[in-house]
C-alpha cells in the first residue's frame, strides 16, 4: 500500500528567504504525486502534480517541487517566502497500478515570519 | 463554474445520534472522495465514488457508509456517533477514473458532544 511521510510538523522560514517543505513517498510503481495548501477555515487548494516527464514540476503561486525517485522524494520549493504563504501543506501520492485512492501526508505547518 | 459544495457547513450532534452530510461536486466530475481531517490524524481516506460505484473504501469502522446519486452529488453518513467522530469532513470531486487533481470543498465542521 501506498504511504506518505511529512516528516515536519512545522516549518518557520523567514520573509524572502527560501523555503523548503518536506514530502517522502512509498508505492510499488511510479507514483503520481500531488501538494496542496489548505489556509484557515478553508477546503484544500490545489498546488502542482507530477505524474511522468520533467522531474522539476512548477505550479501556483510561484511554488515547485522536484521529483526525485531514487531519494523517493517530492519536496515542496519556492524561492521567496511570502508571508501570506503562512498555511498547512499537504503532499499526496496515488499509485497509478492499482485501483487505488489518494493518501496524504499528515501536514506540514508553514509560518512565514515577517 | 461552482466549486464544490458542502452542506451543512457546520453541525452539532451528541452521542448515539446519526448524521448525514452532503457533497455536490464541480459540474460534470463524475468522482466524489471523502476525507475526514483531524489535527492529530491529517486526512485520512473515507470513500471514492465514481458513476455511483464505490471505488475504494478506508480503513473506518461500517458506522461510516455513503452513496453516489446519478448526478453525481454524494452523501456520507455517520451513525451511532461518538465524541472521536469531531472533524472535519472534506469532500472533493474530480474529472474522471483518471489521477487528476481533486478539487476540494470547504468541509462540513462536525462536532459531537
Amino acid at each position: 500500500a501506498q504511504s506518505v511521510a511529512q516528516p515536519e510538523d512545522q516549518v518557520n522560514v523567514a520573509e524572502g528567504n527560501p523555503l523548503t517543505v518536506k514530502c517522502t513517498y512509498s508505492v510499488s510503481g511510479n507514483p503520481y504525486l500531488f501538494w496542496y495548501v489548505q489556509y484557515p477555515n478553508r477546503g484544500l487548494q490545489f498546488l502542482l502534480k507530477y505524474i511522468t516527464g520533467d522531474n522539476l514540476v512548477k505550479g501556483s503561486y510561484g511554488f515547485e517541487a522536484e521529483f526525485n525517485k531514487s531519494q523517493t522524494s517530492f519536496h515542496l520549493k519556492k524561492p521567496s517566502a511570502l508571508v501570506s504563504d503562512s498555511a498547512l501543506y499537504f503532499c499526496a501520492v496515488r499509485d497509478p497500478g492499482g485501483n487505488t485512492p489518494l493518501v496524504f501526508g499528515k501536514g506540514t505547518r508553514l509560518s512565514v515570519i515577517a | 463554474k461552482a466549486g464544490v459544495t458542502q452542506t451543512p457547513r457546520y453541525l452539532i450532534k451528541t452521542r448515539g445520534q446519526q448524521v448525514t452530510l452532503s457533497c455536490s461536486p464541480i459540474s460534470g466530475h463524475r468522482s466524489v472522495s471523502w476525507y475526514q481531517q483531524t489535527p492529530g490524524q491529517g486526512l485520512q481516506f473515507l470513500f471514492e465514488y465514481f458513476s455511483e460505484t464505490q471505488r475504494n473504501k478506508g480503513n473506518f469502522p461500517g458506522r461510516f457508509s455513503g452513496r453516489q446519486f446519478s448526478n453525481s452529488r454524494s452523501e456520507m453518513n455517520v451513525s451511532t456517533l461518538e465524541l472521536g467522530d469531531s472533524a472535519l469532513y472534506l469532500c472533493a470531486s474530480s474529472a474522471g477514473a483518471d489521477p487528476g487533481e481533486q478539487f476540494f470543498g470547504p468541509g462540513t465542521r462536525l462536532t459531537v458532544l
